[in-house]
């Protein structure tokens, strides 16, 4: 089965720091471009980063860069989120995702 | 930033009827490859987002061909034929085109 499992979200102070990670099952993980999408509480969908499949390249949104790491492991077909420095505004459900294969999500709250 | 302006923010559907969602882009989705990268998911109540078109009129995998995709460079229309209570949830356009990838803003599908 084609699967996405995300794990590491919690309850997190302002200023702190928290990694995510995405486990891929079911398909060749080192032949896709990943990325997070997030979603704000009764919010819409909002692109967070991207990995090009061999690690080679990586993107953010503009209120990200600096805080936030985007990783890859291809041998153990795992996806990481390294966020720092963390922000209310970062408060969010993160997805790991293809363009066609979503995770569950993993909520990330941001707050004192 | 490309821009996805989608219409209407929601829309009330009888069972067995049809149903349309407009997406607007601010620039072509056009690439040098001759691929339109727009797309369209569905996230369900309490669910992630599913892919229901990719490349602006191809049906993914598993997807009912009640769903189509149809479009221009700018212009894109996502149509429901026969709309069943399983349609409900918001659909979103997303375009994979250039970084920052973006979504538009959704629009929710309720069943009269």
């Amino acid at each position: 089965e084609v699967q996405l499992v995300e794990s590491g979200g919690g309850l997190v102070q302002p200023g702190r720091s928290l990694k995510l990670s995405c486990a891929a099952s079911g398909f060749t993980f080192s032949d896709y471009n990943m990325a997070w999408v997030r979603q704000a509480p009764k919010k819409g969908l909002e692109w967070v980063a991207t990995i090009i499949y061999d690690g080679s390249r990586t993107y953010y949104r503009d209120s990200v860069k600096g805080r936030f790491t985007i990783s890859r492991d291809n041998a153990k077909s795992t996806l990481y989120l390294q966020m720092d420095s963390l922000r209310s505004e970062d408060t969010a459900t993160y997805y790991c995702a293809t363009s066609s294969i979503w995770g569950q999500g993993t909520l990330v709250t941001v707050s004192s | 930033d490309i821009v996805l302006t989608q219409a209407p923010l929601s829309v009330s559907v009888t069972p067995g009827e049809s149903a349309s969602i407009s997406c607007r882009s601010s620039k072509s989705l056009l690439s040098s490859k001759g691929i339109t990268s727009l797309y369209w998911y569905l996230q369900k109540p309490g669910k992630s987002p599913q892919l229901l078109i990719y490349r602006m009129s191809n049906l993914a995998s598993g997807v009912p061909d009640r769903f189509s995709g149809s479009g221009s460079e700018t212009d894109f229309t996502l149509k429901i034929s026969k709309v069943e209570t399983e349609d409900v949830g918001v659909y979103y356009c997303a375009q994979f085109l250039e970084y920052p990838f973006t979504f538009g803003s959704g629009t929710k599908l309720e069943i009269k």
